[in-house]
């Protein structure tokens, strides 16, 4: 079983500039979330999606931070525009459906510096 | 509200050493999930355990084991014989089951460093 894909797996920009990560869910997984990991702290909820809709977004800074589950398989996350606090590792996890009790599966990450 | 308590920042023990990470978790719901990441170097979060709460039976799994007690809400995680392997970060984390699939709620982490 193939696991959660993101890319990339490095960006560097400039603050100000708007970025976009992208995520590839395990294959049936309904639910998806993205995490913030700041350095030296555990992941932060970003927000989280059931299948295309959104279920929890309370903690994205919806100002700068906007993502998209479209057609409720991939996911993109896109920072506009960044700040130097946005540096920090973003890191998407997939989820079986209907499952509580169910682990998250979580890709590689996508290590953000903002300069 | 959930919280999730890893009181221990860093530990440093010698290669074949015992050591157990703690944790302590809050959450007003009678049913949840408790659950150990390793975080290597490489920066993914891989799945070590999970807990259910009616489940208080510790398990064992090779040279790691759990101890989980409902009366002082705590899940510790215990590696036998560390090897330089073990090394990463560890985090404990929750997921409340009172409204289907919740996101996990992690801690701070406990960073492991075993010496050769």
């Amino acid at each position: 079983e193939a696991g959660v894909a993101q890319s990339p797996r490095y960006k560097i920009i400039e603050k100000r500039q708007s970025v976009a990560f992208w995520c590839n869910p395990i294959s049936g997984h309904a639910t998806l979330y993205w995490y913030q990991q700041i350095l030296g702290q555990g992941p932060k909820l970003l927000i989280q999606f059931q299948n295309n809709g959104v279920v929890d977004d309370s903690q994205l800074p919806k100002d700068r931070f906007s993502a998209e589950r479209l057609k409720g398989v991939d996911s993109t996350l896109k920072i506009q525009p960044a700040k130097l606090e946005d540096s920090a590792v973003y890191l998407c996890a997939s989820r079986r459906t209907g499952y509580t009790n169910t682990e998250a599966f979580f890709g590689q990450g996508t290590r953000l510096t903002v300069v | 509200a959930q919280k999730v308590t890893q009181a221990q920042t860093e530990i440093s023990v010698v290669e074949k050493e015992d050591v157990t990470l703690d944790c302590v978790y809050e959450t007003r719901d009678t049913t949840y999930y408790l659950f150990w990441y390793k975080q290597p170097p490489s920066g993914e979060l891989v799945f070590l355990i999970r807990r259910n709460s009616f489940d208080e039976q510790n398990e064992i799994s090779g040279r790691y084991s759990w101890n989980f007690q409902k009366s002082t809400s705590s899940f510790n995680f215990t590696i036998t014989a560390s090897q330089v392997v073990d090394s990463a970060v560890y985090f404990c984390a929750l997921s409340e089951a009172r409204r289907g699939n919740t996101p996990l709620v992690f801690g701070k982490g406990t960073r492991l460093s075993v010496i050769a």
